[in-house]
């Protein structure tokens, strides 16, 4: 299994640009979660999901969209890119147990 | 709101020694802790976890030790090593939040050779 895998691993965007963070995962996890970090923050759920066709906002939502269409994969999306959305961006998926699996993470620059 | 803390943000030991790095927790309700360590450039990887019907679990030279009285996680590494040098979290999960961790700021682990 290659477990979760994020693309790109680097990304520098504009103010107001507009990508897609890729997350995959190949275990048939339930559960999909995206998490950004910044220094002194620790990691902050931002969405997630508990199967295919159901997502939920996590603690700092705002920016960002997410969907599931499909149990391996989950993207998120940013409609317009702020310099406050610079981090470096974790994708976990796990099971029903409660034994995160993260991906290697997205670095974002926004200028 | 209820959050998790570490004491040290910084922790510098010698290759051998045991390193015990800290975490305070202040929701009562949470039922399930993990510990995770964070190499430089990496993803954080499991290392550990707990329930809160337990006070103790062992792995492989790793200890976790939960004392529910004072809300306190402890993660004990024996003979510590070059390579476990990184960044290592705690999170706490709450019964009934379904899937929702809320992790700690974290505390970087220093071993010298």
């Amino acid at each position: 299994n290659a477990g979760v895998t994020q693309t790109p691993k680097f990304q520098v965007l504009k103010t107001g640009q507009s990508m897609t963070l890729q997350c995959a995962q190949d275990m048939n996890h339930e559960y999909m979660s995206w998490y950004r970090q910044d220094p002194g923050m620790g990691l902050r759920l931002i969405h997630y999901s508990v199967g295919a066709g159901i997502t939920d906002q996590g603690e700092v939502p705002n920016g960002y969209n997410v969907s599931r269409s499909t149990t391996e994969d989950f993207p998120l999306r940013l409609l317009s890119a702020a310099p406050s959305q610079t981090s470096v961006y974790f994708c976990a998926s796990r099971p029903g147990g409660e034994t995160q699996y993260f991906g290697p993470g997205t670095r974002l620059l926004v200028l | 709101g209820e959050s998790v803390g570490l004491h040290l943000p910084t922790l510098s030991v010698q290759e051998g020694d045991n390193s015990i790095i800290n975490c305070a927790y202040s929701n009562s309700a949470s039922d399930y802790f993990i510990w995770y360590k964070q190499e430089s450039g990496k993803g954080p990887q499991f290392i550990i976890d707990i329930r809160s019907n337990m006070d103790k679990r062992q792995g492989q030279r790793v200890t976790v030790l939960l004392n529910k009285t004072v809300k306190h996680l402890s993660l004990q590494i024996a003979a510590t090593q070059p390579g476990d040098s990184a960044v290592y979290f705690c999170a706490e999960q709450t019964g009934g939040s379904n899937y929702k961790l809320t992790f700690g700021k974290g505390t970087l682990l220093t071993v010298n050779p």
